[in-house]
């Protein structure tokens, strides 16, 4: 069973502080890597798709790291905004079976 | 275009009952998803299909059975329900494989009593 970590659990910021928090998966057979912005009451959004060591992508405030060999990706947030409060989930691809395997997500509280 | 629509939005089924749950999409995807979504725990993958015709199962397939006999429609089965099953379901849909970005229902609330 493939397991992909999210840490911490939940974070509580205050209103532009710059956070960050990490996904843990499988460093062998990678395939690729999604992160997706889940807000209470709606459905999941995709921010990213990342597929390569090294990789960086970057939407607004929001960005993220890719760390392939060691098996971790970050995703950062500058100066927090109340709307950035939500649940971020990773979801890690191998190449095997090609399904993705969902974190249990981060919890961000950003407070005004 | 109203992308990923789930039907119903919440049931309440007594142990042993059956029910369907309708996904649709109308973005023209050839992939398409069910995940449930526990406390605690991640998306969990109950199915997929990679087109028309098609279906695989998941991670947690036990006690589910979809079908796909149209593109845009993906309809999820309990044929007995348990109240393990009690959790709230999501559809998703891509536009190819599982790299693509997934697109998700607004979910579907499932008490089992």
């Amino acid at each position: 069973i493939l397991n992909v970590e999210q840490s911490p659990q939940s974070l509580h910021v205050q209103e532009g502080d710059s956070t960050n928090f990490t996904c843990s998966f499988p460093s062998s057979n990678f395939y690729a890597l999604h992160w997706y912005r889940w807000e209470t009451a709606k459905s999941p959004e995709a921010l990213f798709v990342m597929t390569l060591n090294g990789d960086e992508k970057k939407k607004g405030r929001i960005s993220a790291t890719l760390n392939t060999k060691e098996g971790y990706s970050y995703l950062y947030i500058k100066g927090s905004q109340p709307e950035d409060s939500a649940t971020y989930l990773c979801a890690f691809l191998d190449n095997q079976g090609g399904k993705l395997i969902f974190g249990q997500g981060t919890e961000l509280s950003v407070k005004p | 275009n109203a992308g990923v629509t789930q039907t119903p939005k919440f049931r309440v089924l007594k142990t042993g009952q059956s029910m369907t749950l309708l996904c649709a999409q109308d973005m023209n995807h050839e992939y398409m998803y069910w995940y449930r979504q526990d406390p605690g725990m991640g998306l969990r993958l109950i199915h997929y299909s990679v087109g028309e015709g098609t279906t695989a199962k998941g991670e947690v397939p036990d006690g589910y059975n979809v079908s796909r006999l149209k593109k845009q429609n993906f309809l999820l089965g309990l044929e007995s329900a348990a109240p393990s099953q009690t959790s709230v379901y999501f559809c998703a849909s891509s536009p190819a494989g599982p790299l693509s970005t997934q697109y998700f229902g607004p979910g579907t609330r499932l008490l089992v009593l």
